[in-house]
């Protein structure tokens, strides 16, 4: 069965200080991967995009890693911002007919002052 | 202003009520979908379309209906036969149906049953 675990469910650090967030994911044939950062009661918006040859891709202060030999991924955040407080999700494409996408839980993140 | 627009964002329902959703796209996008997200959960494929005039059940497509008369609109219509319709409805296109086009999500709606 095509999942997506995200750990840990979720975190809380302080202004200033680096987090990592962790995806596993059981999906195949996989396509891709991707991180969302959805803040509450928002549409999720689309951070990275990884293929299967891709191992590190970076936005800013947010780096993904990919491993698609272990099939786990991570996002790395680095000097946290207030602003960053949100859920982070993972998202893993298998390669079918329709593409489908299979929805981690998310990671709800919070940073405090 | 670009973009997707989902209208209502608040919604409140009487049992036994049908509701609709809307979901408006400016992108020229082909493709569109309907999620379901509850509290701790991931979002769960409600319908999608990838083009006019068709669409596909996801996973959770049971009290639910859709359209797609035109390719900018992709109503949601949440029907009574929907037991637990109290979540929040986020509606999402992308430019075509390949698995490496980006996902782009309108605000969403909440929907809550009195």
């Amino acid at each position: 069965k095509n999942q997506v675990e995200q750990s840990p469910q979720s975190l809380i650090i302080l202004e200033g200080k680096n987090c990592t967030l962790q995806c596993n994911y059981t999906v195949s044939p996989f396509s891709n991967l991707r991180w969302y950062k959805q803040d509450t009661g928002r549409g999720p918006v689309s951070l990275t995009i990884m293929t299967f040859s891709e191992n590190t891709k970076s936005n800013g202060r947010y780096t993904a890693t990919l491993d698609a030999d272990t099939k786990q991924s991570s996002l790395h955040i680095t000097a946290s911002q207030l602003s960053d407080s949100a859920s982070y999700i993972c998202v893993v494409s298998a390669v079918d007919s329709n593409y489908q996408l299979i929805w981690g839980a998310g990671t709800k993140l919070i940073i405090k002052p | 202003d670009g973009g997707i627009t989902q209208s209502p964002k608040y919604l409140f329902r009487k049992e036994g009520q049908n509701v609709t959703l809307s979901c408006e796209q400016n992108l020229n996008h082909d493709a569109m979908y309907w999620y379901r997200q509850d509290p701790g959960q991931g979002l769960r494929l409600i319908y999608y379309s990838q083009i006019v005039n068709d669409f596909q059940k996801g996973d959770i497509a049971e009290g639910y209906s859709v359209s797609r008369e035109k390719k900018e609109s992709f109503p949601l219509t949440v029907t009574s036969a929907q037991k637990n319709p109290t979540a929040f409805y986020l509606c999402a296109t992308r430019r075509s149906q390949g698995s490496g086009n980006t996902i782009y999500f309108g605000e969403g709606s909440w929907l809550t049953v009195v």
